[in-house]
């Protein structure tokens, strides 16, 4: 398709086990980002990946979390050991390169992720 | 490093009546600037961008904003609201040209009140 497509779109698992959530970007788009959004909460920075730069994980909130990049295709964010707190929408989103006169993200739909 | 600030975290306003958003930025470089949107149980749509030119820039549903350099602005604004309009609003900046991050303020939500 031509947006940014998210999987699963949503998800329910147990306090403790390992998830996986999936970005495929906009073709083209060498920025990719990861955002969390509590419910009734804005957006909160987890990690961003910049072509083949290292990424820039200052916003994920512990050794939890993880995410993965091939190339300027298709991301993972991991969640280890689930916890409740965990519970929220995982926004992706995806750019032109920022050197480019744009900088405009395009998200996807987003993964909901619900901790029992 | 860029920083986006959105003071109001709630505006209620009546329909039909006029709405402004505030924005305000830091950033020692130049910038571009958006306003997303975000409906209720929906993902982020782009609103509005300034990237350079008129100050003035207008969005979709007769949203428009205002770049002003001298106070770090870009606040958002609509002569009259409707209830489809309820929603949240998120400022955000990147500075142009380099390749640092996209920084979002916090958010405001937008009540309309019948």
């Amino acid at each position: 398709g031509a947006g940014v497509s998210q999987s699963p779109s949503n998800k329910v698992t147990e306090k403790g086990k390992d998830v996986e959530l999936r970005c495929d970007p906009i073709s083209g788009h060498t920025a990719l980002y990861w955002y969390r959004q509590r419910l009734g909460q804005g957006l909160e920075f987890l990690i961003y990946f910049q072509g083949n730069s290292a990424p820039d994980k200052s916003g994920l909130p512990s050794d939890r979390f993880s995410a993965e990049r091939t190339g300027e295709s298709v991301s993972t964010l991991t969640i280890q050991r689930t916890q409740q707190e965990d519970s929220a929408v995982y926004l992706c989103a995806s750019s032109l390169a920022p050197g480019m006169r744009t900088g405009e993200l395009f998200f996807g739909e987003g993964s909901r992720l619900t901790v029992l | 490093a860029q920083s986006v600030t959105q003071l109001d975290s709630q505006v209620p306003v009546f329909e039909e009546a006029p709405v402004e958003l505030r924005c305000n930025y830091s950033s020692s470089v130049s910038v571009y600037l958006f306003w997303y949107v975000q409906y209720p149980n929906q993902g982020l749509q782009l609103l509005l961008k300034y990237l350079s030119g008129s100050t003035l820039v207008k969005g979709i549903n007769g949203f428009e904003a205002e770049f002003n350099k001298s106070q770090t602005s870009f606040h958002l604004r609509k002569p009259s609201v409707h209830i489809s309009d309820t929603a949240e609003y998120f400022c955000a900046v990147i500075t142009s040209g380099g390749y640092q991050k996209v920084t979002f303020g916090t958010g405001t939500k937008l009540q309309v009140i019948p």
